[in-house]
Formats: C-alpha cells, structure tokens, sequence
C-alpha cells in the first residue's frame, strides 16, 4: 500500500541557511500535517492543510512557511536556520480521521 | 489547551508478560484517540484508532480502550515479545485542538528475552 513520502530522508545545514522539505501525501487523502520531534520529545504539531488551504496553525515559528500544491504535495520552508531547529519533522495524510505519517526528514543544524 | 499524559514514562518486563500502557487527557471533547510505536530515530507507526463514540478497538495482541468522559484510555499488550520494545506514544485529535493531534510524551517500553 501506498504511503506518506518524505524527502530528503536526512538535510545537514549551517545556521542561518535555508531548508525545503516535501512531503508527498497517500493519494486521495485531503488533509496534510507537519509536526516537529525534538531529541527526546513527543511530536508537536506545526501546521496543515485541508484541499490545499492551510486549516490550521500551531506553533510554528515565523521563519518557517508552508504551503500545499495543485497535486496535494507540501512543502515546508525553513529559513534562518537556527541550532534549536535540529529534529525531526514529520508530514502526516489523513484519511477519515486516522493520521498516517511518513518517516520523516532529520534536520540537523550545524 | 488539550494535555495528554502517559504513565508510566518507562516499562521494563519480561518476555511474555501480558502490559497495560496508559494514557489521559484533559479535554473530553475529542474526535478519536490513536496509539502510535516508534522504534529509535524512525517514524510512527499507527497501532490502533478509536473514534470517540467506540469504547475499544483489538489488533492481534493489542487492544486499546477508550473511556471518554473520563478521559482515559489504555493499551493492553499481550503476550509481550522482544520485538515489541519501543516507545509507545498516544495521542488525541480534537479537544479544543481542532484537527490536529496532541500527543504525550510517550512510554518507552523494554521487553527482555
């Protein structure tokens, strides 16, 4: 069965340089998320989006921005790059209210 | 503000034990509850969904329950088996959270030979 596809799998950066990561949903799912797993944290949620509108926003700092595409992929957009921005990020689909992740891209900031 | 809690933090047992990880939450008002396994630096894997209206759901070993005006739910684990050690994270779509799921900070499972 088809899953949620994340890329890159792994992203090394400097501080204040720039990261794009993408997120490619299971086909026919209509809500996309992002979440952020710190070293030793749960998942929080970032922000997502319903038929391609962002239908919620959590605490996702103002240097990064988001956006869902005509296909239904999703990138996330990164900018500033800060130490504390090394994680985990995770996009989910959902479909009928079941949340399914993909493997997530590890962010490390150097 | 939804908040969920997993206790315990941490399980240590034998092979073969049959577990019971729980979970709370303090808005009731919530869409459904799922219970996630994630092995180190990987991602999560979906275990169980209960929809609020349901009071358990069974998948071969596991079996969650779901007590909603009390908010709590438990993971029941039978026959543990090595291959079943992780960390075990629940979490909870709705509750004032809209659509987004709320997660706790998980338990971390050891299952010894």
């Amino acid at each position: 069965a088809a899953g949620v596809i994340q890329s890159p799998r792994h992203l090394i950066k400097e501080k204040r340089e720039t990261a794009t990561l993408k997120c490619y949903p299971i086909p026919r799912h209509d809500t996309v998320y992002w979440y952020q797993q710190g070293p030793g944290q749960d998942p929080q949620f970032l922000i997502s989006f319903y038929e391609k509108m962002q239908s919620d926003k959590g605490s996702i700092p103002d240097r990064f921005s988001a956006q869902q595409f005509s296909d239904y992929h999703s990138e996330l957009n990164m900018s500033s790059l800060e130490l504390g921005d090394s994680a985990l990020y995770f996009c989910a689909s959902s479909w009928q209210g079941e949340q399914f992740f993909g493997p997530g891209t590890r962010l490390t900031v150097l | 503000k939804q908040e969920v809690t997993q206790i315990p933090a941490a399980l240590s047992v034998p092979e073969g034990e049959n577990l019971v990880l729980n979970c709370s939450f303090t808005d009731s008002a919530i869409y459904n509850l799922q219970w996630f396994r994630q092995d180190p630096g990987k991602g999560l894997t979906s275990l169980l969904l209960i929809q609020s209206s349901q009071r358990e759901q069974t998948s071969g070993r596991l079996n969650a329950s779901l007590d909603k005006s009390s908010g709590r739910s438990t993971l029941y684990i039978a026959a543990s088996q090595p291959g079943d050690s992780a960390t075990y994270l629940c979490a909870v779509k709705g509750g004032g959270s809209n659509y987004k799921l709320t997660f706790g900070k998980g338990t971390l499972l050891t299952v010894n030979p």
